[in-house]
């Protein structure tokens, strides 16, 4: 029953070839999270969307775009990776924003660069 | 700069041990503090949470203690198991909704 899902589970592009990350949900969830978890180190926040509304990190770099087609879509594009890129890569969401809502998070997709 | 200082990164504890992870904060505005259990090729999934209002938090075996003054809060796994072997990870979080996340725990209970 899972109910926030990335795909895929691993993914291998090569350098500066960009490459789409996705994650659907069947909560209804009004809020959607993409976090970059490298080795050893704790998730980073990237951006995350309440409904349409995109809101980005202030040190998110510009290589990282996301998309949110609609409720249960969302998509973490990386125009060109670099090899520092490489990390596991987090969706959450959580029914609204707020500091004491629960964060429901994916598997994660683990992405490497070539 | 780690907003949130998490330790040990590591943990090897014999079945029915006690389990005991610290974290450590500086932003006085933070008032939410989860901590997330996330098992091997799982996402995280949230286990217990606390607010600065009390010291301690209990559910089933395993309790938060914090400490407003010395900004430090804790994890305790009571009588621990092989099947809490997992990543373990502290959260802050403040008004804003950014989540500020430990590096992690690995525990392992070792039958």
């Amino acid at each position: 029953d899972a109910m926030v899902i990335q795909n895929p589970r691993y993914q291998v592009t090569q350098f500066g070839k960009p490459v789409t990350l996705s994650c659907s949900q069947t909560l209804n969830h009004n809020v959607m999270y993409w976090y970059q978890q490298k080795s050893s180190q704790a998730p980073k926040l990237l951006f995350h969307y309440y409904d349409k509304d995109f809101n980005n990190e202030a040190d998110t770099p510009d290589n990282f775009q996301s998309r949110r087609p609609n409720t249960s879509f969302c998509f973490l594009d990386i125009r060109s990776p670099g090899l520092g890129d490489a990390a596991m890569y987090l969706c959450a969401t959580s029914r609204a924003l707020g500091q004491s809502e629960k964060l429901f998070f994916g598997s994660g997709t683990q992405l490497s660069v070539l | 700069q780690q907003q949130v200082k998490q330790s040990p990164q590591s943990l090897i504890v014999q079945k029915g041990g006690i389990s005991i992870i610290n974290c450590a904060y500086e932003n006085t505005a933070f008032d939410y503090f989860p901590w997330y259990q996330q098992f091997p090729g799982k996402g995280p999934a949230l286990l217990i949470a606390i607010r600065p209002d009390v010291s301690e938090k209990k559910e089933g075996r395993f309790t938060i203690s914090f400490n407003k003054s010395a900004k430090q809060f804790s994890l305790h796994i009571m009588d621990s198991q092989p099947g809490d072997s997992a990543t373990y990870f502290c959260a802050a979080s403040n008004t804003g909704n950014q989540f500020y996340f430990g590096t992690g725990t690995s525990l392992t209970v070792i039958p």
